[in-house]
């Protein structure tokens, strides 16, 4: 189907372990956008790709790692997971020229 | 450097009441602004947009926003809202196309009957 897919939908991990949450984009959007939303904070910008190979930090990118080998995927990786990072991730996608993105169903991440 | 204040936390209103949602921005370039709202155990969903044109911008489920430049707000409104309007309500900023959204910290709209 069309569209931007996340997986997992839901995860537990424990401290300490690596963990890497899948996004998959149906369109060639070149743009692609990983925010983690928290209570009282709203949503913010981890990490962000504006090509396969072109990535840059965003407000919030420490303990996390992310690559965009194709167009079409950008997996987010916590290396070395920490309770603080017990969050919902949201992955987005953008044309290129256009402002609205379009974000999938969000990965509910708990770290124990 | 552009952010989104949004001045309320929660707002409760009654079911069939006319709800405003506010939301204040600063930047120093010209900014596109949305709102999206997010039900329980959701996603966003985008509800409208305002990219430039008429600075009165409608979108789904009855809800509109008005761009006022000068005083640099978008605010949400609804004349009047049912309980399943319930959720989320996220303002959100961007430059120009391409760049990523700044959101504010959101606002919690709760409908009682």
């Amino acid at each position: 189907d069309a569209g931007i897919t996340q997986s997992p939908r839901y995860k537990i991990t424990e401290t300490g372990r690596q963990v890497t949450l899948m996004c998959h984009q149906t369109w060639s959007h070149s743009y692609m956008f990983w925010y983690r939303q928290d209570l009282g904070h709203g949503l913010r910008l981890i990490y962000y790709s504006a090509a396969a190979d072109i990535t840059d930090k965003g407000e919030v990118p420490d303990g996390y790692v992310v690559s965009r080998s194709k167009t079409e995927n950008f997996p987010l990786t916590l290396e070395s997971a920490t309770r603080s990072q017990t969050s919902v991730y949201f992955c987005a996608s953008l044309l290129a020229g256009v402002a609205e993105q379009y974000f999938g169903p969000g990965t509910r991440l708990t770290v124990t | 450097a552009q952010s989104v204040t949004q001045l309320d936390s929660q707002v409760p209103v009654f079911e069939e009441a006319p709800v405003e949602l506010r939301c204040n921005y600063s930047s120093s370039v010209s900014v596109y602004l949305f709102w999206y709202v997010q039900y329980p155990n959701q996603g966003l969903q985008l509800l409208l947009k305002y990219l430039s044109g008429s600075t009165l911008v409608k979108g789904i489920n009855g809800f509109e926003a008005e761009f006022n430049k000068s005083q640099t707000s978008f605010h949400l409104r609804k004349p009047s809202v049912h309980i399943s309007d319930t959720a989320e309500y996220f303002c959100a900023v961007s430059g120009e196309a391409g760049t990523a959204l700044i959101f504010g910290k959101g606002t919690t709209l709760s409908v009682s009957s």
